[in-house]
């Protein structure tokens, strides 16, 4: 147990299908981060979320929209994904946005674009 | 264009040798530098850290080294053990930034018996 819970493990979605990721943190930080592994790829970070609040990353589509309700949930929203979507999402945790020593990570959820 | 380069993809170590992980960046405001490793099936845990005023960073069988003037930093695992085999994530951090933690692409480490 990593303090971090992603849901689903796996998720296989069609393109015009809308359905959610969810992490929780049971860590007590109050930032908390959407990251992106794609092959061959390094993690990029998606989101960032400060005390509730969202940091702009504008270079995230549109079809991905994050939702943030309390410290301790974060939700990432898929609609018409693309098969180059696919990839491991990761969430991950932190005391502060702007802490150096290190994230908490999730196991991540492994989605399919078909 | 990638500001944290882990040019070597795998890197092979027969067991009790040492192994060398290298990291390489490129923005000088990166003050923050960590290790990840990662199994398969699970998300990345934090192995080791270092500040950019230190050179060196020892936990166990661990030392990261940095080396700014060449922005150049190696993870040193000595003896290497079989449960080592795994990807490691080097990964920079810029205090007071806002754009999270960057990393590289990772170095999967396989440790022969």
């Amino acid at each position: 147990e990593t303090g971090v819970t992603q849901t689903p493990r796996h998720l296989v979605m069609g393109m015009t299908n809308k359905k959610s990721l969810k992490c929780e943190q049971h860590l007590g930080h109050n930032a908390m981060y959407w990251y992106k592994q794609s092959a061959k790829k390094p993690l990029e970070l998606m989101f960032v979320y400060s005390l509730e609040e969202r940091v702009e990353n504008n270079s995230v589509p549109s079809r991905f929209s994050p939702e943030c309700p309390n410290s301790s949930h974060l939700f990432l929203h898929l609609h018409t994904l693309q098969p180059e979507d696919s990839a491991l999402y990761l969430c991950a945790s932190s005391q502060g946005w702007d802490s150096p020593y290190g994230y908490t990570f999730g196991s991540g959820t492994r989605l399919t674009v078909v | 264009d990638q500001q944290v380069k882990q040019n070597s993809p795998s890197l092979s170590v027969q067991e009790g040798r040492i192994s060398i992980l290298n990291c390489d960046y490129t923005n000088s405001m990166f003050d923050y530098f960590l290790w990840y490793k990662k199994y398969p099936a699970e998300g990345p845990t934090f192995l080791i850290s270092i500040s950019s005023i230190k050179d060196k960073n020892e936990d166990g069988r661990f030392t990261v080294f940095l080396n700014k003037s060449a922005k150049h930093l190696s993870l040193h695992i000595v003896p290497s053990q079989p449960g080592d085999s795994a990807v490691y994530f080097c990964a920079a951090s810029e205090r007071g930034g806002a754009d999270g933690l960057t990393f590289g692409k990772g170095t999967h480490l396989i440790i022969q018996p």
